[in-house]
């Protein structure tokens, strides 16, 4: 696709529900990055994956929260038993390849999450 | 371990004023450098980088150029419009990482007035 694409784009969701976000990165980009960004903070390193594997998990915050990512592409982050400190936006990016950091990762819109 | 700092907001300043918003970063080894910027609506962008000492970094006006004596990639702009409106983040790469995962600040809102 042309642009990275997150959906929902807004989630409203109760306290111990799950919840699944998904993220479609740039065409061919074999990285996928997911950050989460609490309001008026900077964004916060979540997950990385190099084709459908993460070598990269050091971010999640609990074992709540889980990603896969299949067939190089779509990618989906699952959020279990959300709390309310869950509550931000979860920004996915991606890049050609993720070894080097000269490369340009290019972020989605995000998805709100709001747990009541 | 690996941060970045930014200097608090927000910064309001009336259009054609010089903007500068401090960035200093502490790192291991030598990580590349990044400012990104979300405008009010949208997702977030990258502005500019640079990936040595001494790069400077220049896109739209804005230029950053990469100190190792100071830590720091300060963002810097000589006349500012009503569109550069928006939060700007300094970011690092953890240059001792071959993920390419990005270390963020927390931000800076720029209100620009006409």
């Amino acid at each position: 696709g042309a642009g990275v694409s997150q959906s929902p784009s807004n989630k409203v969701t109760e306290k111990g529900k799950d919840v699944e976000l998904r993220c479609d990165p740039i065409s061919g980009h074999t990285a996928l990055y997911w950050y989460r960004q609490r309001l008026g903070q900077g964004l916060e390193f979540l997950i990385y994956f190099q084709g459908n594997s993460a070598p990269d998990k050091s971010g999640l915050p609990s074992d709540r929260f889980s990603a896969e990512r299949t067939g190089e592409s779509v990618s989906t982050l699952t959020i279990q038993r959300t709390q309310q400190e869950d509550s931000a936006v979860y920004l996915c990016a991606s890049s050609s390849s993720g070894t080097s950091g000269v490369e340009t990762q290019y972020f989605g819109p995000g998805t709100r999450l709001l747990v009541l | 371990g690996n941060s970045v700092t930014q200097m608090e907001g927000p910064v309001t300043l009336s259009e054609e004023a010089f903007l500068t918003i401090n960035c200093t970063y502490t790192a291991t080894g030598y990580p590349s450098l990044f400012w990104y910027v979300q405008y009010p609506g949208e997702g977030l962008q990258l502005l500019l980088k640079a990936t040595k000492a001494d790069d400077k970094g220049s896109n739209k006006g804005f230029e950053a150029t990469y100190r190792k004596e100071t830590t720091s990639f300060h963002l810097e702009k000589g006349s500012v419009q009503v569109s550069d409106s928006a939060v700007y983040f300094c970011a690092l790469d953890r240059a001792s990482s071959n993920t390419g995962k990005l270390i963020f600040g927390q931000g800076t809102t720029l209100q620009v007035k006409p």
